[in-house]
């Protein structure tokens, strides 16, 4: 099984909400990535965690804030987004996040729209 | 790897063979991996290469790398209209870390 889910598929929501979107696995993968997508743009990375712990941030404002409760799950919770930062966001995980070996699955990602 | 180039389109016909290219900048990528991704989807991981190979063959996919200029092709035989989609080449962004970088995308159109 190389499974991951999201939820919701979509979310609308207005610039003063705080909403979040999660992510999960039971691959048994230590390592999971939030990816930002722009309509007909590749994805670009947010942030990374390895082993539950944060181990890397692209310079993301603080309007996202990522959480990894578990190994299985990681969150993304948004809070008084702008109207630019609708996209598709993508989780994906992978064995470790260490190894050459380290394959990527990407869940089917979240459409976000921000009013 | 900072610019990983593909063209932007390729319009084929149904059961006519696709070739779509991506040229990648980090000589000391391990691997090299090709996503689909159909209209309004996430990411479906396609094939991959390891560096040290030439070409993999996996069913209707083919893969060929050639290292010396950081050319890596995905070629589909026998193109279907369920192909139709965009195709991403990506590579680890560096050594210390295993998130990856994408290509532009290639967006596959399959005639009929």
């Amino acid at each position: 099984d190389t499974e991951v889910t999201q939820t919701p598929k979509h979310l609308v929501m207005g610039m003063t909400n705080k909403k979040s979107l999660k992510c999960e696995q039971h691959m048994g993968h230590r390592a999971m990535y939030w990816y930002k997508q722009k309509a007909k743009k590749p994805p670009e990375l947010m942030f990374v965690y390895s082993y539950e712990k944060l181990s890397i941030n692209e310079s993301v404002p603080s309007r996202f804030s990522p959480e990894c409760p578990n190994s299985s799950l990681l969150n993304l919770h948004l809070h008084a987004l702008q109207p630019e930062d609708s996209a598709l966001y993508l989780c994906a995980s992978s064995q470790d996040g260490q190894g050459a070996w380290d394959t990527q699955y990407f869940g089917p990602g979240t459409r976000l729209t921000v009013l | 790897g900072e610019d990983v180039e593909q063209s932007l389109f390729l319009s084929v016909r149904e059961g006519d063979s696709s070739v779509i290219n991506c040229t990648y900048t980090d000589s000391s990528s391990t691997y090299l991996y090709w996503y689909k991704q159909e209209p309004g989807a996430g990411l479906q991981l396609l094939t991959y290469i390891f560096s040290n190979m030439d070409m993999k063959q996996d069913q209707r996919l083919t893969v060929l790398l050639n290292k010396k200029d950081k050319h890596l092709s995905l070629r589909i035989a026998d193109t279907q209209t369920g192909d139709s989609a965009i195709y991403f080449c990506a590579e680890p962004m560096d050594t210390g870390r295993r998130a990856l970088t994408f290509g532009s995308g290639t967006r596959l159109q399959v005639q009929p």
